[in-house]
């Protein structure tokens, strides 16, 4: 399989929950992203991992934990999440950091937080 | 803070009609790339345009990077139903970060 693949597609969570979201890629990328995209909002980074090393965090709340296994697989964990967490949470991938020739992003798993 | 801002953020046009799309900044960008977001999936790169000045041509859609690489524009030709997405535009800075626009909702009826 080709290009990147977000699983869950969608996901209702309670505030007490705790679920993990998971983005695989087989492209050979080095970087790996976490994005938040809300209604009306740009794109807001979260975090940023290149040869499985994270390299960015901007400043995101705790109850999000991403970990980086190896440089094909991100998982975004999560607990005791707010209403205001809702949104849709895609994950990309690029060659290297730096690397503007694109990123390529998964569909997105649009998380709902009960 | 950079800013990237897009205009309009909301665009409903009928089949045929041709559009532009606006990207703009008061901040320099070394690269800038334009992406469609279709509902339900992720956003899908169009293009990136790199020298002041450039165009780039991408079947009925240009895209162009202001001279002095602070703004850009996507201009649609006769625009189809298929072309109905989130447009969104995103910039490097100096930092090798991507600064994003918030997207044009862009809807073309048959």
């Amino acid at each position: 399989e080709t290009g990147v693949t977000q699983t869950p597609r969608h996901l209702v969570m309670g505030m007490t929950n705790k679920k993990s979201l998971k983005c695989e890629q087989h492209l050979g990328h080095n970087a790996m992203y976490w994005y938040k995209q809300s209604a009306k909002k740009p794109l807001e980074l979260m975090f940023v991992y290149s040869l499985e090393e994270r390299v960015e965090n901007n400043s995101v709340p705790s109850r999000f934990s991403p970990e980086c296994p190896n440089s094909s697989h991100l998982f975004l964990h999560l607990h005791t999440l707010q209403p205001e967490d809702s949104a849709l949470y895609l994950c990309a991938s690029s060659q290297d950091l730096g690397e503007f020739h694109g990123y390529t992003f998964g569909s997105g798993t649009r998380l709902t937080v009960v | 803070t950079q800013l990237l801002e897009q205009s309009p953020q909301f665009l409903s046009i009928q089949e045929g009609e041709n559009l532009t799309v606006y990207c703009n900044s008061s901040s320099v960008f070394s690269s800038l790339q334009w992406y469609r977001q279709e509902p339900g999936e992720g956003p899908v790169l169009l293009v990136t345009v790199v020298t002041g000045g450039e165009v780039k041509k991408l079947k009925r859609l240009t895209f162009q990077f202001g001279d002095a690489r602070k703004d850009s524009s996507l201009h649609i030709t006769a625009a189809q139903p298929g072309d109905t997405g989130l447009y969104l535009c995103a910039g490097e800075d100096s930092n090798y970060q991507l600064i994003w626009g918030a997207g044009t909702k862009l809807i073309i009826k048959p």
